[in-house]
């Protein structure tokens, strides 16, 4: 198996700029996590998907971030517009339903300038 | 331990040597707990896990000791090489009917040969 797979791995834009950052999770496993990962405040975890469908999404720092989940195979989380501060490592990590065990992705380096 | 602000605790090993990595939990009806290792520009990888009926679990070259009593949970690491050099996380499942875990801020462990 290939583990979960993150595209881009590093992400450089401008201020203001959209940028949407891709994940495939695990094949079979339902359940999906989006995290983020800064010195300042460690691994957060932003939104938690079952079945596709988003259960908790209270880490999810405000409306300019945005996570979808269409299919059992992809998810994607966007950030509009972005900010200095949302400089950090995205990862996303998945797990079978009931599983505690995640996988986690190789995390996206996002720098926005 | 955990650590609070920019720096992370670090613990400096000689290869061969053992080591202990501490971490206090805050929640106690967490009933799951996990140790992840994350290596520069890696993902967060699952060490070993323990649920909360258990006081102790080994791996392969691997223990975590967990201690409710006092909500504290560490893991050994026998005969540390330099491959193990990495942060290691602690992470929690708070019992909130989800599979969330909350993660703690790491600690670096530097093994010098």
């Amino acid at each position: 198996d290939a583990g979960v797979i993150q595209s881009p791995r590093h992400e450089v834009t401008e201020m203001g700029q959209e940028v949407t950052l891709r994940c495939k999770p695990i094949s079979g496993h339902n359940s999906l996590f989006w995290y983020r990962q800064t010195m300042m405040r460690g691994l957060e975890l932003l939104i938690y998907f079952n079945n596709n469908v988003p259960i908790d999404d209270s880490g999810m720092p405000e409306d300019r971030f945005s996570a979808k989940m269409p299919n059992a195979s992809f998810s994607t989380l966007k950030i509009q517009p972005s900010e200095p501060r949302d400089s950090a490592v995205y990862f996303c990590a998945s797990s079978l339903k009931g599983d505690y065990e995640q996988y986690f992705g190789p995390g996206t380096r996002l720098t926005v300038t | 331990g955990e650590s609070v602000g920019l720096h992370l605790p670090t613990l400096s090993v000689q290869e061969g040597d053992n080591s202990i990595i501490n971490c206090a939990y805050s929640n106690s009806a967490s009933d799951y707990f996990i140790w992840y290792k994350q290596e520069s520009g890696k993902g967060p990888q699952f060490i070993i896990d323990i649920r909360s009926n258990m006081d102790k679990r080994q791996g392969q070259r691997v223990t975590v000791l967990l201690n409710k009593t006092v909500k504290h949970l560490s893991l050994q690491i026998a005969a540390t090489q330099p491959g193990d050099s990495a942060v290691y996380f602690c992470a929690e499942n708070r019992a909130s009917g989800y599979s969330t875990l909350t993660f703690g801020k790491g600690t670096m462990l530097l093994v010098s040969p």
